[in-house]
């Protein structure tokens, strides 16, 4: 059963346009959210992440908002790039337990813009 | 800025065979984690160890060990190949201490089971 569910699972945008990914995630234990970019063939970077005491975090472009209530966090790349073509995952983890720092990952959304 | 660094960045074994992939994480990180990434999947989470003691276990197969060594390397040992398991795996650091377990991936060992 996937703890942490993504969508679209691709996306196509046009140069300067605004990309939205979209996950959510079942387990309320968690508590750390963080975004990661992958080139193929490439490990996964960490892009930008939040914690569910506040709602938006803006880094740059990048920006993730998050919704406690409803169990949903997306991330938002403004005026999106070529060079923003790549994979996206959302993940989830908690801190303490015995599943400390141990990511679940979403499924991922290949994006693609084009010039 | 000193990444995590992955060896072999490519390995091709046959089935039956068994394969030692290593991790050296970043400077004072002394938590490491494995995962397993198959062809267009998410990666999934095999094991993690911090100060050399194993702190959590995923889907790992028992034909699967790993361990943490005193200089905080790791090495993921896999034995009895089977096809199913040709994947990219990639371990991750992280310092412990930070309250945001910031987790930093290495460039991955790409296995080919053939």
């Amino acid at each position: 059963q996937q703890q942490v569910k993504q969508s679209p699972q691709s996306l196509i945008v046009q140069k300067g346009g605004i990309s939205i990914i979209n996950c959510a995630y079942e387990n309320t234990a968690f508590d750390y959210f963080p975004w990661y970019q992958q080139f193929p063939g490439k490990g996964p970077a960490l892009l930008i992440a939040i914690r569910p005491d506040v709602s938006e975090k803006k880094e740059g472009r990048f920006t993730i908002s998050f919704n406690k209530s409803a169990k949903q966090f997306s991330l938002h790349i403004m005026d999106s790039q070529p060079g923003d073509s790549a994979t996206y995952f959302c993940a989830a983890t908690r801190a303490g337990g015995t599943s400390y720092g141990k990511l679940t990952f979403g499924q991922g959304t290949i994006l693609t813009v084009h010039p | 800025a000193a990444g995590v660094i992955q060896s072999p960045r490519h390995l091709i074994k046959e089935k039956r065979e068994t394969a030692t992939l290593k991790c050296y994480p970043i400077p004072r990180h002394d938590t490491v984690y494995w995962y397993q990434q198959g062809p267009g999947q998410d990666p999934q989470f095999l094991i993690s160890f911090y100060e050399k003691m194993q702190s959590d276990k995923g889907s790992i197969p028992d034909r699967f060990s790993a361990q943490q060594f005193s200089d905080y390397h790791s090495e993921l040992n896999m034995s009895s190949l089977e096809l199913g398991d040709s994947a990219l795996y990639f371990c991750a650091s992280s310092p412990r201490g930070r309250a945001n377990n910031e987790q930093f991936f290495g460039p991955g060992t790409r296995l080919t089971v053939l």
